[in-house]
């Protein structure tokens, strides 16, 4: 059984267009991050968001907790090639002493064409 | 400041071999988690380790796995007599205090070790 689920397992866009992921699941987390893997590479954090309802930015992301804290998704306003990569979602489930547990979903693989 | 430093990066073994994965963890890091991902899976944690401590390996599978961070060196995974089932890439990941919390410490991955059994 898969905790957390991302949706659309594969994204190919236009240069310029905006996109939104998701990532639910049935569990509540007591916080969620969000990371960027490249082929061949190791994930990179890009955000950790830890109260329902949360919003964060970074620079053309914006990344929503949800109120019950159970989803998330990232939007990413005028994509580039640059943001092409593999996005993956992971949340702790204990928000004592054992958060770097994290379950990852399987990730959004996101292709921005030029 | 270098990062999470893995070797090596790829490993190939035959059916009953020993692998051996090594990770430095960054400087001023004593926390250190691996984590393996499958093919078409995502990550999923082993084990979490500080300097000659294993703290929690409740995603080691019972048999042939092992981990250790001795108080000098890196710490090494090491996957006994490998089947087929360990073709994955296995990552580390480092952090300077317990990542948890509300403040919760970022997770520093490095860049992985692709272990293929034949």
């Amino acid at each position: 059984t898969q905790l957390l689920e991302q949706s659309p397992q594969f994204l190919s866009i236009q240069e310029g267009e905006n996109l939104t992921v998701y990532c639910n699941s049935s569990s509540v987390f007591s916080s969620l991050q969000w990371y960027r893997q490249e082929p061949g590479e190791g994930p990179v954090l890009l955000v950790t968001v830890v109260t329902g309802g949360e919003v964060k930015k970074l620079k053309r992301l914006t990344f929503q907790f949800g109120d019950a804290r159970k989803d998330s998704s990232l939007h990413i306003t005028a994509a580039q090639p640059g943001d092409t990569g593999l996005y993956l979602c992971a949340g702790a489930m204990d928000s004592g002493g054992s958060n770097y547990k994290l379950t990852f979903g399987k990730g959004t693989l996101l292709t921005v064409n030029p | 400041n270098a990062g999470v430093m893995q070797n090596p990066r790829h490993l190939v073994r035959r059916r009953g071999q020993e692998a051996r994965l090594r990770c430095s963890p960054m400087k001023g890091h004593s926390h250190v988690y691996w984590y393996r991902q499958l093919p078409e899976e995502g990550l999923k944690f082993m084990v979490y380790l500080q300097k000659e401590n294993i703290i929690d390996e409740s995603g080691m599978p019972k048999e042939r796995f092992s981990a250790e961070f001795p108080k000098e060196g890196p710490s090494i995974l090491r996957i006994q007599q490998v089947v087929r089932g360990d073709s994955a890439a296995y990552f580390c990941a480092s952090s300077p205090r317990l990542a948890g919390g509300p403040t919760t410490g970022e997770l520093f991955f490095g860049e992985g070790s692709r272990l293929t059994v034949l």
